[in-house]
Formats: C-alpha cells, sequence, structure tokens
C-alpha cells in the first residue's frame, strides 16, 4: 500500500531556531515529492517540488532533500520565523491507471514561539 | 479571482441532509481534485475530473457522495443523507496540466462540514 509517514507529529521550537522534518514514503512507482505548507483554515500551498534525480531544494529558508533510494524526503527550516507556525505536509507522487495519482503525509505540526 | 475558490466555507447540516459543496477552480486549469481532510490528518483523495470527465472516484467512500463537473468548470460535491462520520474539511484543487505530479495542485481554502 502507497503511504507517506511523517515525524515528528508536532514540534514545538523558539523564534530564530532551525527544524528539520522528516518524511518516509513506501509509494511506487515514485514520480516525484513536494512539501506543502498548510496554515490553519487555509489549503495547502507548495513549497518545493523534487523529482528521482534531485537530492536538495531550496526556496528561501526552507530547503528539502530527497534520498530516492532510502525512500526519505526531509524539510529544513533555518532561521524560523512566527510565521512557520503550520503543518507541512509531504506529498508524493505515483503513477496509477494510466495518470499520476498523490498521496499525502499526515502532516508535522509546527509552532514556532516568542 | 486569482485562486480556487470554495463555497460554503462552512456547513453545519443535521445527520440525514444532503449537502452541496461547491469549488470554482482557476480559469483554465484542466484537472480537479476533491480531497476529505479529517482534524488533524492529510488530506485524502475523492476524486478526480480532467475537464468534465470524472476519471477517478475510487476514493468515494460511499455511494452517498457524488460529483460533477459538467461543463469543465465549476464542480459540485454532493453528500446526501450525511452521517457524523462525514464531518471534515473538504478540499478542492485545480491544476493546469494533466493530473501529472509535476503540475502544482493549487488548493482552495476548504469548506468545514460538520453534521450534528
Amino acid at each position: 500500500k502507497n503511504q507517506v509517514e511523517q515525524s515528528p507529529q508536532s514540534l514545538i521550537i523558539l523564534e530564530g531556531k532551525n527544524c528539520t522534518l522528516q518524511c518516509n514514503y513506501t509509494v511506487s512507482p515514485f514520480s516525484n515529492l513536494r512539501w506543502y505548507k498548510q496554515d490553519t483554515g487555509r489549503g495547502p500551498v507548495s513549497l518545493t517540488i523534487m523529482t528521482f534525480s534531485e537530492n536538495t531544494k531550496s526556496n528561501g529558508r526552507y530547503t528539502a532533500t530527497l534520498d530516492a533510494d532510502t525512500k526519505q524526503s526531509s524539510l529544513h527550516i533555518t532561521a524560523s520565523q512566527l510565521s512557520d507556525s503550520a503543518s507541512y505536509i509531504c506529498v508524493v507522487s505515483f503513477s496509477s491507471g494510466g495518470y499520476q495519482k498523490v498521496t499525502f503525509g499526515t502532516g508535522t505540526k509546527l509552532q514556532v514561539i516568542p | 479571482g486569482a485562486g480556487v475558490s470554495q463555497s460554503p466555507r462552512y456547513k453545519v447540516a443535521k445527520r440525514g441532509q444532503d449537502v452541496a459543496l461547491r469549488c470554482d477552480p482557476i480559469s483554465g486549469h484542466v484537472s480537479l481534485f476533491w480531497y476529505q481532510q479529517a482534524l488533524g490528518q492529510g488530506p485524502e483523495f475523492l476524486t478526480y475530473f480532467q475537464n468534465e470527465a470524472q476519471l477517478d472516484k475510487s476514493g468515494l467512500p460511499s455511494d452517498r457522495f457524488f460529483a460533477e463537473r459538467p461543463e469543465g468548470s465549476v464542480s459540485t460535491l454532493k453528500i446526501q443523507r450525511t452521517q457524523q462520520e462525514d464531518s471534515a474539511v473538504y478540499l478542492c484543487a485545480s491544476s493546469l496540466g494533466l493530473a501529472s505530479g509535476l503540475y502544482e495542485q493549487y488548493f482552495g481554502p476548504g469548506t468545514r462540514l460538520t453534521v450534528t
């Protein structure tokens, strides 16, 4: 069964600190992996997308890594800000039935405190 | 507008009532998806449209759930005889391409359905 697991489930950090969120997946055949940020009461917004051949991708203070061999990804947030408080969802795309589908992880709820 | 919009934003229904949730995708987006998101969980796929064609409805939890996109733009998700377990946020997303994961899905704000 295609699954995406994230850890930790929740995280509290002080403003200005760094943190790393983890994503493990069993999705096959793998197409690409996205990290989404979901603010409370809003829809998810894409932060990064990584294909099989990409190891690292950055978007401002967000850096995502991908190890396709171990099927692991991480999202590193540098110099956290209060506005980073949100859920971060790992989403993996795979081919099925002639088109591509996505499987969402359960998310990591990040709280940045002053 | 520039983004995906959904209405209503909040809906409270008594058990057994029918509800209809609307999604206005970004103009010109071919693909449209519906997801169900339970509290504290990631979104779960419900159904997918390519233009007006419903190509995948494998995620619909029961025959009480029905979705349509008759003209290939606006979509409606209908839930008949609502049950308490239907309480969730229903997210709609659209993308420019043909359901390729390389095309970003743009999400609406969701409709929070509470069944009492």
